[in-house]
């Protein structure tokens, strides 16, 4: 079973503060790492699809690099908005024909 | 693009009731269809894979019997929940993917809220 985590749990930041927030994994056996925003009462949005050591992946102020080797991801939010408040979550995948394992999330409050 | 419907979003049912739970592609051909169940602060664990035409493979510990998975079109899979108990009350959620960017992107349903009485 692929042991996924994902620090911190829960956040909260002011509108305007940059975060960042972690998603680990085995470092072995490294297929791909797919970032998904969720927020509350709608579908989860895919964000990201990383593949190699070094990627670094930019979506409007949200951006994500990976790090195989030592077996994480870090996804940043630059100048936080209301409208980022979200579960985020990450999902390695270990080869082409395995499914997705997700971690429990990262949830996301930005106050005004 | 890649929109996924989910219906019902929310059912609640009397235990020993089987509920229907349908899954669609809106805008695109779904290969692979999936469906995942969450536990409250849970992760989500994937059920069972489904490919359009065959048999659905079940994770280990997903009764198959009991979780009726059918995907006999290329826009439509059905999670059937036989003969529900209380136990079964969870968050249900489906995805999809198909060949549309030439990645591995699963596109996810908005889920369904099943409570068993």
């Amino acid at each position: 079973i692929l042991n996924v985590e994902q620090s911190p749990q829960s956040l909260h930041v002011q509108e305007g503060d940059s975060t960042n927030f972690t998603c680990s994994f085995p470092s072995s056996n490294f297929y791909a790492l797919h970032w998904y925003r969720w927020e509350t009462a709608k579908s989860p949005e895919a964000l990201f699809v990383m593949t190699l050591n070094g990627d670094e992946k930019k979506k409007g102020r949200i951006s994500a690099t990976l790090n195989t080797k030592e077996g994480y991801s870090y996804l940043y939010i630059k100048g936080s908005q209301p409208e980022d408040s979200a579960t985020y979550l990450c999902a390695p995948k270990l080869s082409g024909n395995t499914p997705l394992v997700f971690g429990k999330g990262t949830r996301l409050s930005v106050i005004a | 693009g890649a929109v996924v419907s989910q219906h019902p979003s929310w059912v609640i049912c009397k235990s020993g009731t089987s509920v229907k739970i349908e899954c669609r592609s809106l805008d695109f051909q779904a290969t692979t269809m999936f469906w995942y169940r969450q536990f409250p602060k849970q992760s989500l664990m994937l059920m069972a894979t489904s490919n359009e035409g065959s048999k659905a493979t079940y994770e280990q510990g997903v009764e198959k019997d009991k979780f009726l998975i059918n995907h006999a079109s290329l826009t439509l899979s059905t999670l059937t929940v036989t003969s529900a108990h209380p136990e079964d009350s969870s968050f249900y959620i489906c995805s999809a993917k198909g060949l549309l960017d030439g990645t591995d992107t699963q596109y996810f349903g908005p889920g369904t809220r099943l409570t068993v009485l």
